[in-house]
């Protein structure tokens, strides 16, 4: 079954360093999404792709992060500098479009200390 | 402001009972709500709910969207331990974007 590859799966990183997150959509999904999850919430929009073109960044805090999908095919998230209210899950998502559920990958969990 | 309000946030039942998880949305340019479960890892998904489908049925699962009411139940009947996990509702948007509630923990005790 085709999945949403996700790296890595867990990270730590010290306040004011800088962070990425890898994210390789199931071939041929057009649109991607990066989710952060907070413990205890449910996920929130970051960022949305139309293969490589931002769709909605409404909610990316562009001082300090930033996502790419250069080729329309995988997508990179960063974060520079990472802050302790950064801790949370980053999903990645994909799908063909509106008819299609997502399909998510196994996530990235960071933790800022 | 969208949103996507999810009830009870917590419930603890027996093995064996049928439990409803209930959901309401509140989303401009309203495509479709989804149902996923969410246990320590990704959400897995388990119905898209839409004007031209809005029953769904899958084994014990079920799933229910009121047009008019701008809600959505979440039916498990025969409860297992394996059912435990978080149950995210999300309405989808004419962009395609995913609003999710905050999710119902489920904990099914043997």
């Amino acid at each position: 079954e085709a999945e949403v590859a996700q790296s890595p799966r867990y990270k730590i990183t010290e306040k004011s360093q800088a962070v990425a997150f890898w994210c390789d959509p199931i071939s041929g999904h057009a649109t991607l999404y990066w989710y952060r999850q907070i413990l205890g919430q449910g996920p929130e929009l970051l960022v949305q792709f139309q293969d490589e073109s931002v769709v909605d960044d409404s909610q990316l805090p562009k001082d300090r992060f930033s996502a790419e999908r250069l080729k329309g095919v995988d997508s990179t998230l960063k974060i520079q500098p990472a802050e302790l209210g950064d801790s949370a899950m980053y999903l990645c998502a994909s799908s063909f479009g509106f008819n299609y559920g997502y399909t998510f990958g196994s996530g990235t969990r960071l933790t800022v200390v | 402001e969208d949103k996507v309000v999810q009830s009870p946030l917590s419930l603890v039942v027996h093995e064996g009972d049928t439990v409803t998880l209930n959901c309401s949305y509140e989303v401009t340019n309203f495509r479709s709500l989804l149902w996923y479960k969410q246990e320590k890892k990704a959400p897995t998904f388990l119905f898209m709910l839409t004007s031209s489908g809005i029953e769904k049925k899958s084994g014990r699962l079920s799933s229910i969207l009121d047009k008019k009411e701008l809600s959505s139940i979440l039916n498990i009947t025969a409860t297992q331990t394996g059912d435990s996990a978080i149950y995210l509702c999300a309405g989808a948007t004419a962009g395609t974007a995913l609003i999710f509630g905050k999710g119902t923990t489920l904990s099914v005790s043997s």
